[in-house]
Parts: structure tokens; C-alpha cells; sequence
């Protein structure tokens, strides 16, 4: 019940393109949900989150949109750059809660 | 501020030797969290610390592994003996207000154990 799915393990998108990641969850106790980046050799950063109580967030190029019946929710990079290959996973939490509960991560390659 | 700065980057052992990696939190941080990665398992959480207790260690996967927080801004993870299947690399991360706002990662040690 605690676990994030995530897919697709790894996605390879065309410069211009849009990249589309989606994950899963089943506690419905989980209220924030943010998203994190890891390029090679680094740690993960946070990248952008979102509350349940909204249906999308966007933040330049990326966007979460979320989907609270369904339990689903998805970041979506637009006009991708070779710059934006990086593994990228989403997260689930509870405020209040310490906890982070990771998805598995895909592996976004963006090629020219 | 210089961020999390984990030590070794690095570190190749022999199995059955004693490995510590060591977590230095941002100022100020409360709450310190050590992760491990693999390709098969992903992030996973070993154990946190909240103002240099330990708050959860319930990921810590056996008594070979133990971790320490003697001061606010140190941090140690000890893996006594070391086996292969202890190669991952491993994350330090440290928060202000725990999961909410985002965790800082450190760049992570790579650990090998041959």
C-alpha cells in the first residue's frame, strides 16, 4: 500500500518532443506528491510538487497533472532538450509524515 | 551553503571488511535521512534521524548495518562485515521540515565490495 509505480522504466523523445511520465499510488493518505531529477553522478533534486487538491501545476517546461479519483499522476515535459536526459522519479508523502516513498525512476533520454 | 557533502565519492572493499561513509547535513537542517540505490530495488530509505535521534531505522536491511549521529552536523553509516550485495550507492539527504518541502541529496557514495 505504501508503494509508487511508475512507467515507463525508460523513454527515449525526440529534441521539440514531449516527454510523459506517469506513476500510481494506493494510500490514499498520501497528500503531496512532488517529482525529483538525477543527473548522472548526483543526487536526486526536487523539481516540482504538487497537493492533491489541485488538478495541474506548471513550472516552465514541466507539469504535473494529477488525477485524485484515479489515483494517478503524470509530469509532463514539453519541448524536451538534451539537456532534460536525467532519471526522473516521482515521490508520495504525507505532510506531517517524514517518510518519502519513491517510484522505481525512468530514464529520460532526449536525443538531438 | 555547500550542500549535503557525502565521503568517499568512492569506495571499493573486500568483502568482510568494515566500510564507513560519512554525511555532512546542511546548517540548520533537522531531519537527516540515509538512502540506498540500486537498479533493482530503486531508492530505498534506511533509516532518519530528527535533531541527531533516530527516528525510524525499520529500513535498515540487517544488524550488519548501523548509523550514527553524534552532532547536528555529522552523520556516519557502517556496514561491519561488508558483503557484495552491499554495492549500491548510497544517499545522504537532509531536510528542514522532513518530507514536505523536498529533501536535499548529497551527490551519493558509490560502494563496491569485491
Amino acid at each position: 500500500q505504501q508503494q509508487v509505480k511508475q512507467s515507463p522504466q525508460s523513454l527515449i523523445v525526440q529534441k521539440g518532443g514531449i516527454s510523459i511520465i506517469n506513476c500510481a499510488y494506493e494510500n490514499t493518505a498520501f497528500d503531496y506528491f512532488p517529482w525529483y531529477q538525477q543527473f548522472p553522478g548526483k543526487g536526486p533534486a526536487l523539481l516540482i510538487a504538487i497537493r492533491p487538491d489541485v488538478s495541474e501545476k506548471k513550472e516552465g517546461r514541466f507539469t504535473i497533472s494529477f488525477n485524485k479519483s484515479a489515483k494517478q499522476f503524470s509530469l509532463h515535459i514539453m519541448d524536451s532538450q538534451p539537456g532534460d536526459s536525467a532519471t526522473y522519479f516521482c515521490a508520495a508523502t504525507i505532510r506531517g509524515y517524514q517518510k518519502v516513498t519513491f517510484g522505481t525512476g525512468t530514464k529520460l533520454q532526449v536525443i538531438p | 551553503d555547500a550542500g549535503v557533502i557525502q565521503s568517499p565519492r568512492h569506495e571499493v572493499t573486500e568483502m568482510g571488511q568494515e566500510v564507513t561513509l560519512r554525511c555532512k547535513p546542511i546548517s540548520g537542517h533537522d531531519y537527516l535521512f540515509w538512502y540506498r540505490q540500486t537498479m533493482m530495488r530503486g531508492l530505498e530509505l534506511l533509516i532518519y534521524f530528527n535533531n541527531n535521534v533516530p527516528i525510524d531505522d525499520s529500513g535498515m536491511p540487517e544488524d550488519r548495518f548501523s548509523a550514527k549521529m553524534p552532532n547536528a552536523s555529522f552523520s556516519t553509516l557502517k556496514i561491519q562485515p561488508s558483503e557484495p550485495r552491499d554495492s549500491a550507492v548510497y544517499f545522504c539527504a537532509s531536510s528542514l521540515t522532513g518530507g514536505i518541502y523536498g529533501y536535499t541529496f548529497g551527490s551519493g557514495t558509490r560502494l563496491t565490495v569485491v
